[in-house]
């Protein structure tokens, strides 16, 4: 019972041009949606949050947008760069609790 | 200066042999998780302690137990090992109980497991 689903194994993205990833979800009492970065050998890094009662969020180069009604989201990093490159690992928290569902990841490349 | 630190961080093993995992966070967070990474890349929530108590417990089978003996430690205990238990387990923390907006999981690197 896969709740999140990133459909996408791999990306691959000119180096400038904009990266967009895709993730899907089925759990309606997810409260929070997560974006995760990881690097070969090094644990997760959070990258950034997008609240259930929110469409879209900005931090930098990066935006998470929420389609609530498809139970879709979708992270945008613009302009891509080569330091980008990292597997992305979408997740939900089930509300009121600290417990995290995770998608399976998709690779980002960056291609100079 | 490691946030979350995790030990070994490679471990081959036989099947059949006990091993434990052990995880340290220098944070000062009250919540530390364990996850399980498997072959198909999903990461999942296996245990989760919030000022030493368990808050979280999936369907894990009993042959893994945490441990928490403080605020900054949670071990991982695995008896009689498996083959499916072949996997990088990350540990975890963060502060908070969950209620209100998101507090950040900080990840350790992670422990591949390897059982022969």
């Amino acid at each position: 019972d896969q709740q999140v689903k990133q459909n996408s194994p791999s990306l691959s993205v000119q180096e400038g041009r904009i990266s967009i990833l895709n993730c899907d979800y089925t759990n309606s009492m997810f409260d929070y949606f997560l974006w995760y970065k990881k690097y070969p050998a090094e644990g997760p890094t959070f990258l950034i949050s997008i609240s259930s009662i929110k469409d879209k969020n900005e931090d930098g180069r990066f935006t998470v947008f929420l389609n609530k009604s498809a139970k879709h989201l979708s992270l945008h990093i613009v302009p891509s760069q080569p330091g980008d490159s990292a597997v992305y690992f979408c997740a939900g928290r089930i509300q009121g609790a600290q417990k995290l569902v995770f998608g399976q990841g998709t690779r980002l490349t960056i291609n100079p | 200066d490691t946030a979350v630190s995790q030990t070994p961080k490679y471990l081959v093993t036989q099947m059949g042999n006990d091993k434990s995992i052990k995880c340290e966070q220098n944070l000062g967070h009250d919540t530390m998780y364990w996850y399980k990474q498997d072959s198909k890349k999903f990461l999942k929530i296996m245990f989760s302690y919030n000022n030493k108590e368990l808050i979280i417990n999936e369907t894990v089978p009993n042959r893994f137990s945490p441990k928490s003996p403080d605020k900054a430690h949670l071990n991982l205990h695995i008896n009689s090992l498996e083959l499916g238990d072949s996997a990088v387990y990350f540990c975890a923390s963060s502060q908070g109980s969950g209620r209100g907006s998101y507090n950040e999981q900080f990840f350790g690197p992670g422990t591949r497991l390897t059982v022969l």
